[in-house]
């Protein structure tokens, strides 16, 4: 399974634009990138994925270079409630047999 | 679409005693499901993975007779701490892939249980 290396916290403000990145060195041909989102004592939430170039749904953007090597999530205009640990996964059924290994995450903290 | 269950929400009990948490898929059915645990601050570290009519399969360093995974049905999954103790108190997630997802790209998440061991 590809190991991911995200930023351990991260700060901003209401209303800014928030990106997050993710490093996926040894990501596989087969790989998808997901991110989650979690709140204390919830349970992760999905927020987008991804397999290249750039997707987009109603809450987040994500970017994914040529190479897949790293992935960026965008959070256009961040709100309190954005305030949450944000997870970068990367696998298949493929390459990890259906199976997910979470890695850190980021702590993102929003301020008013 | 796409719910995932878990009751209880949130269990006290006394050290020594069994603890069973249930995670259910509401809406879909689901050949594999997997089972978190999660402290505080921390990640979530897989414990098991959960197949329907078989028996689980459970990451290195997890005791295997002290949690026990049961994939009765396409719907359920059940863990169960058996003689809990202090230490295994956390947050316990359980998930679950949609049977139709071929490529198994996705899971969903039930809402976690926690359990506090006195």
């Amino acid at each position: 399974l590809a190991k991911t290396t995200q930023p351990i916290s991260m700060d901003s403000y209401e209303g800014q634009e928030v990106n997050i990145t993710c490093s996926h060195n040894n990501i596989a041909t087969n790989d998808y990138i997901t991110w989650y989102q979690q709140f204390p004592s919830q349970g992760p939430r999905f927020i987008i994925q991804g397999y290249k170039t750039k997707v987009t749904n109603e809450v987040a953007s994500l970017f994914i270079p040529a190479d897949r090597k790293s992935s960026t999530l965008s959070l256009p205009r961040v709100s309190l409630s954005d305030t949450a640990v944000y997870y970068c996964l990367v696998g298949s059924a493929n390459t990890g047999g259906f199976k997910t290994i979470f890695g850190a995450g980021t702590r993102l903290f929003v301020k008013a | 679409g796409a719910v995932v269950s878990q009751h209880p929400s949130w269990v006290i009990c006394k050290s020594g005693t069994s603890v069973k948490i249930e995670c259910r898929s509401l809406d879909f059915q689901a050949t594999t499901m997997f089972w978190y645990r999660q402290f505080p601050k921390q990640s979530l570290m897989l414990m098991a993975t959960s197949n329907e009519g078989s028996k689980a399969t459970y990451e290195q360093g997890v005791e295997k007779d002290k949690f026990l995974i049961n994939h009765a049905s396409l719907t359920l999954s059940t863990l169960t701490v058996t003689s809990a103790h202090p230490e295994d108190s956390s947050f316990y997630i359980c998930s679950a892939r949609d049977l139709r997802d071929r490529a198994g790209n996705e899971q969903f998440f039930g809402p976690g249980t926690r359990l506090t061991v006195l």
